[in-house]
């Protein structure tokens, strides 16, 4: 079956550290998201990606990094210069088709 | 600045009643609209959409109405169901200028649907 994976789902990490959350989809969709979900807040675009080897910030970039080495993967690290990175991360991939998104499960991050 | 708004974080509602949940927008050139599904620890499902040209789209239980005059759009749940109570978003797709055919999800906050049987 196609699908997005996120892994892990609970991940605890020291202030300070840097931390890298995996994404792997087998869908063959070109373009891949990553967002920040806190409460209240709804969904917030940290970065995106259309194409391998290229990507974009999104619009709560700072105190990350990603990489698109491969079309079916898409990491993100939250490094020690994101003030509050304790939240719940989601993944997506697309096509161009509308309502062509399909989420991972998420990736809840505590700092503590 | 919040492109689209839900301006009601919770909604409950009887089983077998309709459920409405509303979303605003400010942007006139939005494409499409999307509703997606989200249990709690899970990532959102797509659940139905519609075209800024259209006022109307239905998919068995869930209808999506859209009044651009207004810059509104809602979804019915009729009849609704325990099953349905989860957080509803409400997204806008904006086509991003720079980077050719590709499109930006502008999410709401979410409606929290609590169906009590």
């Amino acid at each position: 079956d196609g699908g997005i994976t996120q892994s892990p789902k609970y991940l605890f990490r020291k202030e300070g550290q840097n931390v890298t959350l995996s994404c792997e989809q087998n869908l063959n969709h070109d373009a891949m998201y990553w967002y920040r979900q806190d409460p209240g807040q709804g969904l917030r675009l940290i970065y995106y990606s259309q194409i391998v080897n290229d990507f974009q910030k999104g619009d709560i970039a700072e105190g990350y990094s990603v990489s698109r080495e491969k079309k079916e993967s898409f990491p993100l690290t939250v490094t020690s210069a994101q003030k509050n990175p304790t939240a719940f991360y989601l993944c997506a991939s697309s096509t161009h088709r509308v309502g062509g998104y399909t989420f991972g499960s998420g990736t809840r991050l505590t700092v503590v | 600045d919040q492109q689209v708004k839900q301006n009601s974080p919770s909604l409950s509602v009887q089983e077998g009643r309709i459920s409405i949940l509303n979303c605003d927008y400010t942007n006139s050139m939005f494409d499409y609209f999307l509703w997606y599904k989200k249990y709690p620890a899970e990532g959102p499902t797509f659940l139905i959409s519609i075209s800024s040209i259209k006022d109307k789209n239905e998919d068995g239980r869930f209808t999506v109405f859209l009044n651009k005059s207004a810059k509104h759009l809602s979804l019915h749940i009729v009849p609704s169901q325990p099953g349905d109570s989860a957080v509803y978003f409400c997204a806008a797709l904006l086509l991003v200028a720079n980077a050719g055919n590709n499109r930006k999800l502008i999410w709401g906050l979410g409606t929290s649907l609590a169906v009590n049987p």
